[in-house]
């Protein structure tokens, strides 16, 4: 089965910054994406992990361990356009499924 | 960048009509197309996966008698939802594949049963 974990829910301070981790069981593993999410709207994508290491966009860092099971997504420099669900997703092996965590719920407080 | 268009954006019916989504990408041809279904406060659930020019394959309690998908061409994928009941109100979201490894998603589609 496919098992993947977030925190369900987390505050920063504008300008501040913040990791949200996640931890992922699954049968495959062919790449780690994660994707932003405001309420009632469909997902954008923000970045996309293979191998190990930190993949660096702007204000936005993704890491991964793959011996770990284990992907941090960084936002540095928060506005408060952050306040989003963050979604962790992994795509398994042979296929092109992508299977979610159940999502960060970021809120970003002056 | 990709683009995926959804439609509609919402949609009201009444219980035991049907209605049809579409998804379609825009400016890539689309190999594969997902859709998900998303309840309040939660995350996306797969639905089914469709290929262009082959049936749809269905997640596990997914009736496929009740969520027809049909992909015809690269660009159009269509999710019907027939004979509608108010426990099928929810958030349905398309995404594509291209010839990469991301998956663009449409805007999503506010289904509302009454």
């Amino acid at each position: 089965g496919q098992n993947i974990d977030q925190p369900t829910e987390m505050t920063a301070t504008e300008g501040a910054i913040v990791q949200i981790n996640c931890t992922y069981q699954t049968s495959g593993f062919n790449g780690l994406f994660w994707y932003q999410q405001h309420a009632g709207e469909a997902p954008t994508f923000l970045s996309y992990n293979v191998l190990d290491g930190l993949e660096e966009k702007g204000r936005f860092s993704s890491f991964l361990s793959r011996s770990k099971g284990y992907s941090y997504l960084l936002l540095k420099e928060l506005q408060m356009k952050d306040s989003a669900s963050y979604l962790c997703a992994v795509r398994d092996t042979g296929a092109n499924n992508l299977f979610f965590g159940t999502g960060t719920r970021l809120t970003v407080i002056p | 960048g990709a683009v995926v268009s959804q439609h509609p954006s919402w949609v009201i019916c009444k219980s035991g009509t049907s209605v049809k989504i579409e998804c379609r990408s825009l400016d890539f041809q689309a190999t594969t197309m997902f859709w998900y279904r998303q309840f309040p406060k939660q995350s996306l659930m797969l639905m089914a996966t469709s290929n262009e020019g082959s049936k749809a394959t269905y997640e596990q309690g997914v009736e496929k008698d009740k969520f027809l998908i049909n992909h015809a061409s690269l660009t159009l994928s269509t999710l019907t939802v027939t004979s509608a009941h108010p426990e099928d109100s929810s958030f349905y979201i398309c995404s594509a594949l291209g010839g990469g490894p991301i998956h663009f998603f449409g805007q999503g589609t506010r289904l509302t049963v009454v």
